[in-house]
This record gives structure tokens, C-alpha cells and sequence, in this order.
């Protein structure tokens, strides 16, 4: 699996969009960009994933570049719930992929 | 949407004693579960795959012989921390793949097991 790179921490204020980067300069044509979060003492939570298309459901937006070495998760309209630690994960789609976590973006919302 | 389960959430046991951790996938099957360890302020690290009916495949410089993995049926993978010493003590958390959601990766809500 590629290697992804995140800043350790971010604080973003209550009611504003949350901007998480990621870098995945090593990512190759067959593997999707994953995020989970994990909010404390909890088991991680699956956001969002995409391949080379901006990705959106009800939980996040993820806008991936053109070529592929960048991403960044959006949450439109932060809340307290919010503060967790986000991943951001590359890997393959296929068969029961195995996934490997780094340390990720502690983000903390602020009232 | 799919769940996972653990059982028990936490669990406080005496040094030398074992402990069991159930992962159940309670609205699907599933053939793989994994388990992941987590210390405080670290991150998710793999331990083991469990394959129903076959035996575990376990990550380097984890004891296969310590970290007992069971995959008795499609619903049912169970992690057996034998002979528990006090640097077992950690946040254990088993994932279960959905088929039918892209193989999507759905996560138990962790089990704290505490050895004194």
C-alpha cells in the first residue's frame, strides 16, 4: 500500500468547513483513497473513499487531484462531534484488503 | 448499515490469565476479520487476519502462540490473549470486510482489556 502523509493536528472552528490534506505522491493507477475517523475509545468510522473523482455522501466531500498524489477531506459543517483522529488511507478495492493506518490528523473543533 | 460487534467492551484480568475477545459481524458474513491492537495515543496496528475455517495469518512480531484467533463460523472470530501480562493491556479492535459494499472495512467498537 502506498504511504500517505497528514498533518498531526488541525482546530477548526464550530460551524465552519474542515479541510483535512493528505498526500499520496506514491499512489499507483489501481489503488482508491480511503478515510476513516475514530473518535476516542471508539473503533475507527468509514467517511469516504474515491479513485480519481470528487466523492461526496452525507458525511463528507473528498476532492482528489488530477494527479492523484493529494487529497482532501471536507466537512462541510463542522461539529463538537467532529473532533476525532481522520486517516487517510490508500490501498486496493479488491479481495479483503487488509488496512493499515497511520497516525493521522487529530482534528479538534472548536465552540 | 452493517455492524460489527465485540464482547466484552472492557476487561480487567490478573496477570497469567487468559482473556477472550469475541468479534461478531451480526447483519453479514464474513469469510476474513482482522484485529487490530491500539496503545494509547498511537495508532491502529494490525495483528492478524482470521480466515473462517483456516488458520489465522498473523503480522510480523506478533505471537501467534500468545494471540490465539479462532474463526469458528461466517459471523464469529474470537482473540484469546493466553498467559496476560500487564504490556497486553490495550485497546483491541476487529474489522470484518462487506462484499457488497466494495469489500468496505466495518469496525467493532473495540474491546479495553486491562491486566493487573
Amino acid at each position: 500500500d502506498a504511504k500517505t502523509t497528514q498533518p498531526t493536528s488541525m482546530d477548526c472552528a464550530e460551524g465552519r468547513a474542515a479541510n483535512l490534506p493528505c498526500n499520496h505522491s506514491t499512489i499507483s493507477g489501481n489503488e482508491y483513497v480511503y478515510w476513516y475517523r475514530q473518535i476516542h475509545s471508539q473503533g475507527p468510522q468509514y467517511i469516504i473513499h474515491g479513485l480519481k473523482n470528487n466523492e461526496t455522501n452525507e458525511m463528507a466531500s473528498l476532492i482528489i487531484t488530477e494527479d492523484r498524489k493529494s487529497s482532501t477531506l471536507i466537512l462541510p459543517h463542522a461539529t463538537l462531534r467532529d473532533t476525532a483522529v481522520y486517516y487517510c488511507i490508500v490501498r486496493g478495492a479488491g479481495g479483503y484488503q487488509k488496512v493499515t493506518f497511520g497516525i493521522g490528523t487529530k482534528l479538534q473543533v472548536i465552540p | 448499515g452493517a455492524v460489527v460487534s465485540q464482547h466484552p467492551s472492557w476487561v480487567i484480568c490478573k496477570s497469567g490469565t487468559s482473556v477472550k475477545i469475541e468479534c461478531r459481524s451480526l447483519d453479514f458474513q464474513a469469510t476474513t476479520m482482522f484485529w487490530y491492537r491500539q496503545f494509547p495515543k498511537q495508532s491502529l496496528m494490525l495483528m492478524a487476519t482470521s480466515n473462517e475455517g483456516s488458520k489465522a495469518t498473523y503480522e510480523q512480531g506478533v505471537e501467534k502462540d500468545k494471540f490465539l484467533i479462532n474463526h469458528a463460523s461466517l459471523t464469529l472470530s474470537t482473540l484469546t490473549v493466553t498467559s496476560a501480562h500487564p504490556e497486553d493491556s490495550s485497546f483491541y479492535i476487529c474489522s470484518a470486510p462487506l462484499s457488497r459494499r466494495y469489500n468496505e472495512q466495518f469496525f467493532g467498537p473495540g474491546t479495553r482489556l486491562t491486566v493487573l
